[in-house]
Order: structure tokens, then sequence, then C-alpha cells
């Protein structure tokens, strides 16, 4: 099955400051998503991206498929940014298959 | 974008009980999904629903779980009855098609405690 790696595992930033977080899979991926989950759980779609580059507001995420990995980029971080940020590439399966996450902590 | 709801956000109950999680899908939508989440874990898929059908359901699932979209109203998971394992945060996610090429769109959450 698809493994899924996710760097860093954990961030911690000062608020202004950018992120990039990264996302390498073990086989081409016809889905990619990206979520954030919210400390308290909560779950928000960001992007769904199997290729190329998409940007919302302060956020960009760049899939380059054949070399099977993924960007999250973060700029000018807010402290309501913190929280775990989820990285879903998933080949010939009708599963999304998360990765184990990037925990991103942004301080005042 | 299109919203997956779920009803309620928080449940709390006593080991033994039954427990139905509600999803609201995307209006359109015609597949359907539960993953679950344990505290500090990875997200995990559950089962995945298809024209009134459980198509795929993982080991996860166990023989006490049920799904149901009973005349195109909330697809629920039923959970009977709960166990102190099944403590965990369910998400329901629902797509227009399925295949692996197909976007899911992910409901909040439900926050499930069992005591």
């Amino acid at each position: 099955g698809q493994q899924v790696q996710q760097s860093p595992a954990s961030l911690v930033l000062q608020e202004g400051e950018n992120a990039e977080l990264q996302c390498n899979f073990s086989s081409t991926a016809t889905r990619l998503q990206w979520f954030y989950q919210h400390p308290g759980g909560r779950l928000v779609s960001l992007f769904y991206n199997p290729s190329g580059t998409k940007h919302t507001g302060r956020l960009t995420s760049t899939t380059v498929t054949n070399e099977r990995r993924s960007s999250l980029h973060i700029s000018s971080s807010q402290t309501t940014d913190s929280g775990t940020y989820f990285c879903a590439p998933s080949s010939n399966t009708n599963k999304v298959v998360f990765g184990t996450g990037t925990r991103l902590q942004v301080l005042p | 974008g299109p919203k997956v709801l779920q009803i309620p956000s928080h449940q709390i109950i006593d080991m033994g009980q039954m427990v139905t999680l509600n999803c609201d899908p995307v209006s359109n939508h015609l597949y359907f999904y539960w993953y679950k989440q344990i505290l500090g874990q990875q997200m995990e898929f559950l089962v995945n629903f298809y024209n009134g059908k459980v198509m795929e359901k993982s080991k996860l699932f166990k023989d006490q779980f049920s799904v149901e979209r009973p005349d195109g109203s909330y697809f629920t998971l039923k959970i009977q009855p709960t166990a102190l394992e099944d403590s965990a945060v369910y998400f329901c996610a629902s797509s227009l098609l399925g295949g692996n090429y197909a976007e899911q769109f992910f409901g909040p959450g439900t926050r499930l405690t069992v005591l």
C-alpha cells in the first residue's frame, strides 16, 4: 500500500514566519488532498491537488506527480494556523490514505 | 465549497449503549465514507457505501458497526453495543464519483466518548 512520509513531524514558528511542509510518498498518487486539523479535532480540507500548483490565501500547494512529492507552503504564519497538517496521497483505492501529519505551532 | 455536516459534534455515552452518528453529505454526492481517528493517532478508513450497499470495509469496521442512508436522508454510522475502544473522532466524507481520482469532502467530525 501507499507509504506516506511527512516532514517535519513538528514545527514551531514565530508569527509572521513562513513554513514549508513536505510530503513524500511511495506510489504515484491519482488523488492528493491536504487537510488541516484544528487542535480540537475539527478537520478542514485545504487542497485537492494531484498535480501542479494551487493557491488559496496564504497557502500554496505544489505537487510534482512523477517525483511523488507534494509541499504545502504557508506564508506569513499566524497563531490561528497552529494545528496538524495532513497530506493524503492515494492511488488505486477508494480510500483516502492519510500521512502521519506535521504538527505546527505558531507563537505570538 | 461543498460542505458535509455532522451531528452531533460531541457525544458521550456509557459502554454497552447504542449510538448513531449522523452525516449530512453534499447534496448530489453518491459515495459516502466513514473514517476513524483515535486521539493522537492517524486517521483510518472504516467503510464506503454506494447505492445502498457497503462497497468496502476495513478491519476496524467491527460487526457492531452498521451504516445506512435511508431514503436519501442522513448517512449514519451505528455502533451497537459500544465499547471503550470506540472512543474516537469519526469523520464522514462524501464524493460525487467513486474511484481513486475522486475528491472526497470531509465533515468536521463527531467526537465520541465511551465511558
